[in-house]
């Protein structure tokens, strides 16, 4: 079946604008993540969710960064008021079932502050 | 939190030599560990995990071997092949029950894995 879907794949966007990241997790899949990988580094996390419920969102740098799955597929991660160091590439994953462990990822999107 | 760290950060190995990526984790009540492979340009794949009441996994010719008490775990890849070349991920999290909510996944810093013709 369709793996996880990312759009936009590329975002180029001012520095000051607000973006909003679409995660389209693999059909069924309970659980949903967002995480940030920076070029030659591992995914970092970002937050995650159960069905709709936002189960921890610690690693959101700051109060810029905000996510939501308010009918528990779809989700989208908001970066308001855009800063260069923001600028890395964005990646969901989707997982079948709460505490399931195994992580499908994304394809991503690559975000750039200019 | 979790700390993961990975060695070596490049490899490179002769074709048909075997490939040995290893990690150490901090958080002992750590219990789930997959390996990613990322070619360049694409999503990290899921190629292989272990929970912690296994010891040692395998699967071809790709195997991931844990140590709980010394918190480390490696992949091993044997008969290495050119399409083996990516980067290698490990991670650690902790799952699901009883504590659901610290299913997060934290990486390691990678391994470039070259394999020479």
């Amino acid at each position: 079946g369709a793996g996880v879907s990312q759009s936009p794949r590329y975002k180029v966007t001012k520095r000051g604008q607000d973006v909003a990241l679409r995660c389209d997790p693999i059909s069924g899949h309970v659980s949903l993540y967002w995480y940030r990988q920076a070029l030659g580094q591992g995914p970092e996390f970002l937050t995650y969710f159960n069905y709709e419920a936002q189960q921890d969102k610690s690693g959101l740098p700051n109060d810029r960064f905000s996510a939501e799955r308010p009918e528990g597929s779809i989700s989208t991660l908001t970066i308001q008021r855009t800063e260069q160091r923001d600028s890395a590439m964005y990646r969901c994953a989707s997982s079948p079932r709460q505490a399931y462990g195994e992580q499908y990822f994304g394809p991503g999107t690559r975000l750039t502050v200019t | 939190g979790e700390n993961v760290e990975q060695h070596p950060s490049t490899l490179s190995v002769q074709e048909g030599d075997s490939a040995v990526i290893k990690c150490t984790y901090s958080d002992s009540a750590s219990n789930y560990f997959p390996w990613y492979k990322q070619e360049l340009g694409k999503r990290p794949q899921l190629i292989i995990d272990i929970r912690s009441n296994v010891g040692e996994k395998k699967d071809q010719r790709i195997a991931v071997t844990l140590n709980k008490t010394a918190k480390h775990f490696s992949l091993h890849i044997t008969e290495t092949q050119p399409e083996d070349s990516a980067v290698y991920f490990c991670a650690a999290s902790i799952r699901g029950f009883p504590v659901f909510g610290n299913e997060k996944l934290t990486f390691g810093t990678g391994t470039r894995l070259t394999i020479i013709p």
